[in-house]
């Protein structure tokens, strides 16, 4: 158990719906990064959370959202969902300075 | 951005073989990580490096921060089933908490 833990494992959903994911960070880490690895793909960051306020943004969709909440857990909205977004969604997070820890993924398949 | 050119894509080899992948940057990293991922799971930290010319090792794995601080490489000596999985690099520029990942590479080892 790497400390980090996503929501729900697996899901499968149709075309043009919306889902939403969910992340709580190791204890004491404030910054989440999410990242989307498609099959036999790299990982590609989506965007990154610190304390509550978005810190950076890689290469996320407009039809995808985060946000960060008080208590530190984050989610990851996806709507008007298409077969390509079928992916595995990870969530990392860290202390300033070291490396990212992360979560064991959630499997998104589109249908 | 800074970039990852991370080498080899994907290696076969046999059981017992040591082997070698590296990664290269566009910009000097102040810190190098490497990470592995076993099919189906998130990324776990294997060793990271925080210093020009660190050499570290855990177990069967080395990994070193090259002396101009746009390279590392990760060998791993005698090699088995288990190993099997992606190996990203990961790097960080200075004054930055991101991280930049590679894109990986694709160890299968033949029994």
């Amino acid at each position: 158990d790497s400390g980090v833990t996503q929501t729900p494992k697996h899901l499968i959903t149709a075309t043009g719906q919306r889902v939403t994911l969910r992340c709580s960070p190791r204890s004491g880490d404030l910054s989440v990064y999410w990242y989307q690895q498609s099959l036999d793909q790299g990982l590609q960051f989506l965007i990154q959370y610190y304390n509550g306020e978005e810190r950076a943004k890689g290469n996320i969709l407009e039809r995808f959202s985060a946000q960060q909440f008080p208590d530190l857990h984050s989610e990851l909205n996806l709507s008007s969902l298409e077969l390509g977004d079928s992916a595995l969604y990870f969530c990392a997070s860290s202390q300033r300075g070291d490396g990212y820890t992360f979560g064991s993924g959630t499997r998104l398949t589109v249908v | 951005g800074q970039q990852l050119n991370q080498s080899p894509q994907s290696m076969f080899i046999q059981e017992g073989e040591d082997v070698s992948m590296n990664c290269t940057s566009s910009s000097i990293f102040n810190t190098w990580l490497w990470y592995k991922q076993d099919p189906g799971e998130g990324p776990v930290l294997l060793i990271a490096l925080y210093k020009a010319g660190e050499l570290t090792s855990n177990g069967r794995l080395t990994a070193q921060f090259g002396i101009t601080r746009k390279d590392s490489f990760l060998n791993i000596s005698a090699s088995i089933p288990s190993d099997v999985g992606i190996y990203f690099c990961a790097g960080r520029g200075a004054g930055s908490y991101q991280l930049t990942f590679g894109k990986g590479t694709k160890l299968s080892v033949i029994p």
